[in-house]
């Protein structure tokens, strides 16, 4: 079946750093991909999104880039702040199917 | 500004009680779910609903159910807690299948401790 396979954590970086949390994914169609974000205290939320190979979603400077070659969708941004602090969670949906598939989750730490 | 609500953020229950956790959207979708949430685990799809008293089991439904008698609310039930049911239960809903993404919308989660 689907799966999504990214980047055990914790990640500690300090602020303004670069970074990159990996994720790939196996699909048998053609899948939209999600990063959703969890903030200490919340739930999920929305962060960015790519339906289609080469697409690219961008919010709050982070990026990630649909890789159909690479089965891949990293999430970078090239320098973070301490508010950016949270737990990543990068997923999958195939087109018509109402259920998404999360990978297990990223935690990030931004040192001040 | 859309919203998930779930009826309480910290629940504390003794094994064996029944548990209700409530869960609210006021953006007219026709999907809801429930997850819950345990470190190194990520989430797990414990039940869906994709209309009024329709409803799916996820990949975990053992020792819940659900119900879910008008669109707006959906419910989970957990008839005889135990503490391995102990974890964090996030509500989320979303359009139906056909719209050009399906993003879920989360609730801010309850924290369940089953002592």
């Amino acid at each position: 079946g689907d799966s999504v396979t990214q980047m055990e954590g914790p990640v500690t970086l300090s602020e303004e750093a670069c970074l990159t949390i990996n994720c790939t994914y196996t699909a048998t169609g053609y899948p939209s991909l999600f990063w959703y974000v969890q903030y200490p205290g919340e739930g999920l939320q929305l962060l960015l999104k790519a339906t289609k190979a080469d697409d690219k979603g961008s919010n709050k400077g982070f990026e990630a880039t649909y890789r159909k070659e690479t089965t891949s969708f990293h999430l970078e941004k090239g320098s973070v702040q301490v508010s950016d602090s949270a737990v990543y969670f990068c997923a999958l949906s195939d087109l018509g199917d109402d259920k998404i598939i999360f990978g297990k989750g990223t935690r990030l730490h931004i040192l001040p | 500004d859309v919203k998930v609500t779930q009826s309480s953020r910290y629940l504390v229950k003794r094994t064996g009680e029944k548990v209700f956790l409530e869960c609210v959207q006021d953006m007219d979708h026709e999907n809801m779910f429930w997850y819950r949430q345990d470190p190194g685990l990520g989430l797990r799809l414990i039940y869906f609903s994709y209309d009024v008293k329709m409803k799916e089991k996820g990949d975990i439904p053992e020792g819940y159910s659900v119900s879910r008698e008008k669109k707006e609310r959906f419910s989970l039930i957990l008839e005889s807690a135990s503490t391995n049911q102990t974890s964090m239960y996030l509500c989320a809903s979303s359009l139906a299948s056909g719209s050009s993404y399906n993003e879920q919308f989360f609730g801010p989660g309850t924290r369940l401790t089953v002592l």
